[in-house]
């Protein structure tokens, strides 16, 4: 059993670019959820993937977009970036089914400085 | 939407005292709070949860209490060690496919 992995670990970016960031979910799971950690904050929700729709979103505009893929794995892609997207990009990834808790792994995050 | 407060933002004890951290929500649709610890550097890795249905769960060192009426739960560690610092996280959710809201962090050091 594999647990989450992310991609790139570290990216430097410039305002005005754009960034992909790329997720694998532990075997056996099936939602992928994105969260924004500034420094010295918590993870802020910005939105999870299950059965490859966007299913829930925080309060991130509409340049923050993401995709999941038919084996779970999930993209987050961020389009005109400026310097406050500098953070570390969580990915975390659980298994929804029925009524239950919503119980996340973490992968280790994409740090993102933007200059 | 679900608000999660958590405090103290920081926290020096010395090695061998207990430590409590404390957390309320205002949604009462919670049903499932889990606390995270988040080494310097390293994901944040689940360290105990609760449910709705109970109000004490201990695990080790580590116990989580809930009062559903306030809306407050807190993360007791007893007995603390050096490696017990880090920064942890609580958290909350209605669970299902809703999603999963946290604190702000208390950055825990433990005094040798």
């Amino acid at each position: 059993e594999t647990g989450v992995t992310q991609s790139p670990t570290h990216l430097i970016k410039t305002r005005g670019q754009q960034v992909t960031l790329r997720c694998s979910s532990q075997s056996g799971h099936n939602t992928v959820s994105w969260y924004q950690q500034a420094l010295g904050q918590g993870p802020q929700f910005i939105f999870q993937y299950y059965r490859e729709e966007e299913n829930g979103r925080g309060n991130f505009p509409p340049r923050f977009s993401g995709l999941q893929f038919p084996n779970y794995s999930s993209e987050l892609n961020v389009n005109a970036l400026e310097l406050d997207d500098s953070a570390l990009y969580l990915c975390a990834s659980s298994f929804i089914g029925g009524a239950g808790a919503n119980v996340l792994t973490f992968g280790a995050g994409s740090r993102l400085t933007v200059l | 939407g679900e608000n999660v407060e958590q405090h103290p933002s920081t926290l020096s004890v010395q090695e061998g005292d207990s430590a409590v951290i404390k957390c309320t929500y205002s949604d009462s649709a919670s049903n499932y709070f889990p606390w995270y610890k988040q080494e310097l550097g390293k994901r944040p890795q689940l360290i105990i949860d609760i449910r709705s249905n109970v109000g004490e769960k201990k695990d080790q060192r580590i116990a989580v209490t809930l009062n559903k009426t306030a809306k407050h739960f807190s993360l007791h560690i007893t007995e603390t060690q050096p490696e017990d610092s880090a920064v942890y996280f609580c958290a909350a959710t209605p669970g299902g496919y809703q999603k999963v809201t946290f604190g702000i962090g208390t950055k825990l050091q433990v005094i040798p």
